[in-house]
Order: C-alpha cells, then sequence, then structure tokens
C-alpha cells in the first residue's frame, strides 16, 4: 500500500520559514510527479506547487513563485516545500498529493497526505 | 489561467436520490479533468480522472462525463457515506486549478 505522510508543519512570525516533508512509502518513487495542495481553514483546494519525477522540472502557483521552492531527494523518497517570506495568506494545512500514473505530466492525484497545518501568525 | 466553476455550491437530497454537479472550464481543457470526494477532516479522495474513468475502488454508482468545458459529476443510489464536498479539478497545464466545491448534504 502507498502512503504519503508530511511532516514540517507549525507557527510561523510573517516574514519566517518553514520547511515541509513529505515521505512516500510502497512504490517506485522516482516515476511519479508529487504536488503540494493547500487548504485555508474552511475554504477550498489550492493547488501550490509541482515537481516531476526525475526532479527536473518544478512549477509554482503564482501567490508563491519566487518565496517556495520544492525540491525532492529520491535516495529517500521525500519531497520538500521550503516556504520564505511566509505571509499570514499562507496559513492552511497542506497536503502533498502523487499523480496517478506513472511518468506523467499532467495527471489526477490519487493519493494523498493527511496534510500538515502551517500557521503564519505574529 | 483557466478557472473552473461548480454548482451548485451546496445542495441537499435523501438516501437512494441522483445528484449531478456540473464544473465549467473558461477554455477548453478536452478531457483532463478529476473529481475528488471530501469529507470534514480528511484529505481528498480520487473518483473520477480522464473526465470519466472511475478511480479504482470508487463505487460504481459514481459516473463522471464531458467534455472541452463543461462536466459533469453524477452520484446515482445516494448513501449516507456520500455527505461531503466535491472538487472538480483541471489538469491539462499549469496551474491545475480546482474548483470551488459542491457540498452535499445527506437528508
Amino acid at each position: 500500500e502507498v502512503f504519503l505522510v508530511e511532516s514540517g508543519g507549525g507557527v510561523v512570525q510573517p516574514g519566517g520559514s518553514l520547511r515541509l516533508s513529505c515521505e512516500v512509502s510502497g512504490l517506485t518513487f522516482d516515476g511519479y510527479a508529487v504536488h503540494w495542495v493547500r487548504q485555508s481553514p474552511g475554504k477550498g483546494l489550492e493547488w501550490v506547487s509541482v515537481i516531476s519525477g526525475d526532479g527536473g522540472r518544478a512549477d509554482y502557483v503564482d501567490s508563491v513563485r519566487g518565496r517556495f521552492t520544492i525540491s525532492r531527494d529520491n535516495s529517500k523518497n521525500s519531497v520538500y516545500l521550503q516556504m520564505n517570506s511566509l505571509r499570514s495568506e499562507d496559513t492552511a494545512l497542506y497536503f502533498c498529493a502523487k499523480n496517478k500514473h506513472y511518468s506523467s505530466g499532467a495527471d489526477g492525484l490519487d493519493i494523498w497526505g493527511q496534510g500538515t497545518v502551517v500557521t503564519v501568525s505574529s | 489561467d483557466i478557472q473552473m466553476t461548480q454548482s451548485p455550491s451546496s445542495l441537499s437530497a435523501s438516501v437512494g436520490d441522483t445528484v449531478t454537479i456540473t464544473c465549467r472550464a473558461s477554455q477548453a481543457i478536452g478531457y483532463s479533468l478529476a473529481w475528488y470526494q471530501q469529507k470534514s477532516g480528511s484529505a481528498p479522495k480520487l473518483l473520477i480522472y480522464a473526465a470519466s474513468a472511475l478511480q479504482s475502488g470508487v463505487p460504481s454508482r459514481f459516473s463522471g462525463s464531458g467534455s472541452g468545458t463543461d462536466f459533469a459529476l453524477s452520484i446515482s443510489s445516494l448513501q449516507p457515506e456520500d455527505a461531503a464536498t466535491y472538487f472538480c479539478q483541471k489538469y491539462n497545464s499549469v496551474p491545475p486549478t480546482f474548483g470551488q466545491g459542491t457540498r452535499l448534504e445527506i437528508k
């Protein structure tokens, strides 16, 4: 069975930084793109970022581009989201999720972690 | 960016009913659409991908249809456990935008 487990959330002041981790188990990890999706309290889902299976391509929603950096270490079956210059509007539950199909670019997200909470507050 | 508009934003139905949720894209996206179910306090669950392909393990009373700009998720023979919020997501290009969600209440 495939699992994704997020960690690294917490409370941080505006302007601060956090690094989220997403550890994947149960599959050949390096063939799958992995996404970060966030959900503010009581709100809908907002896609944040994606990284390709080999780590060679990454993309971001406009509101975080230049502040967040996605990366992966396939030897550790992990994806990371480095979040700098955090703002109150970044407060959310952050999920990682994988593409359904091996080596696919655009795809549905078939396995999700349970999320890690990021709170940006002074 | 392509915008995804879901309707209705909420609905209420009875056990055994059939309901339909629609999702409209601001530009054509082919068949690159997924539907997710999210129950309170849980992560989203993939129901449908490629507009109409049923994800493994999802009951066959869930079905998806559409292409281009107009899509629909239908749930037949509603069960109490179908109470949840449903989201569409387009994934033909970045950003893979979600719809705003449809909250389904079971009477």
